[in-house]
């Protein structure tokens, strides 16, 4: 597509509910980024995924989360049993990786998001 | 490792006054640095970015940044504000061999009074 598409745009859940956000890169980009903004906060690292390379899951803040993605493109964010803390919009990055450079060489596209709110 | 820190979380400029907000970044290799601008309800925009070559790097809507090394920072300056730029500003660094994994600043919300 022509952008990096996020589903859904919003989701409310209870506490305790599992949840699954989607993630649909640029078709070709090899890199998947997953960030999260809390209210006021700046952007946190989640995981970080490259090719058939093992993900980089250092910014996952619970084993409630985890991530996969299926056939190096559309990627599923799954967080168990959802807190509070939990409520934030979870961004999703794809780019072309080159060299060590990373996404730099070619920048990053970012998605919208999908603001989660659990009460 | 790698941080960023953005100095001032609010800004507040006078329409057609200097608007400059500050980025001093830390890393352990040579770095790339970005500056993205996020507008209400909206995802994150790329208004310039630095990897390697001129320390002068000019982006989008007048906005215009210098990479200084020895004071590492990467402050983000446009000479006459306009009400349009009212948004929230992140700066972000990554480096070589970092696996492009971008680290961000907490940003800085930009106010443009008329």
């Amino acid at each position: 597509g022509a952008g990096v598409s996020q589903s859904p745009s919003n989701k409310v859940t209870e506490k305790g509910k599992d949840v699954e956000l989607r993630c649909d890169p640029i078709s070709g980009h090899t890199a998947l980024y997953w960030y999260r903004q809390s209210l006021g906060q700046g952007l946190e690292f989640l995981i970080y995924f490259q090719g058939n390379s093992a993900p980089d899951k250092s910014g996952l803040p619970s084993d409630r989360f985890s991530a996969e993605r299926t056939g190096g493109s559309v990627s599923t964010l799954t967080i168990q049993r959802t807190q509070q803390e939990d409520s934030a919009v979870y961004l999703c990055a794809s780019s072309l990786v080159r060299g060590q450079g990373g996404g730099a060489n070619y920048g990053y596209t970012f998605g919208s998001g999908t603001r989660l709110t659990v009460v | 490792a790698q941080s960023v820190t953005q100095l001032g979380s609010h800004v507040s400029v006078s329409e057609g006054a200097l608007v400059l907000l500050r980025c001093n970044y830390s890393s352990s290799v040579p770095p790339y640095l970005f500056w993205y601008v996020q507008y209400p309800n909206q995802g994150l925009q790329l208004l310039l970015k630095y990897t390697t070559g001129a320390t002068l790097v000019k982006g989008i809507n007048g906005f215009e940044a210098e990479f200084k090394k020895s004071e590492t920072s990467f402050h983000l300056t446009k000479p006459s504000a306009h009400m349009s730029d009212a948004a929230e500003y992140f700066c972000a660094v990554t480096g070589y061999n970092q696996g492009g994994k971008l680290i961000f600043g907490q940003g800085t919300e930009l106010s443009v009074k008329p």
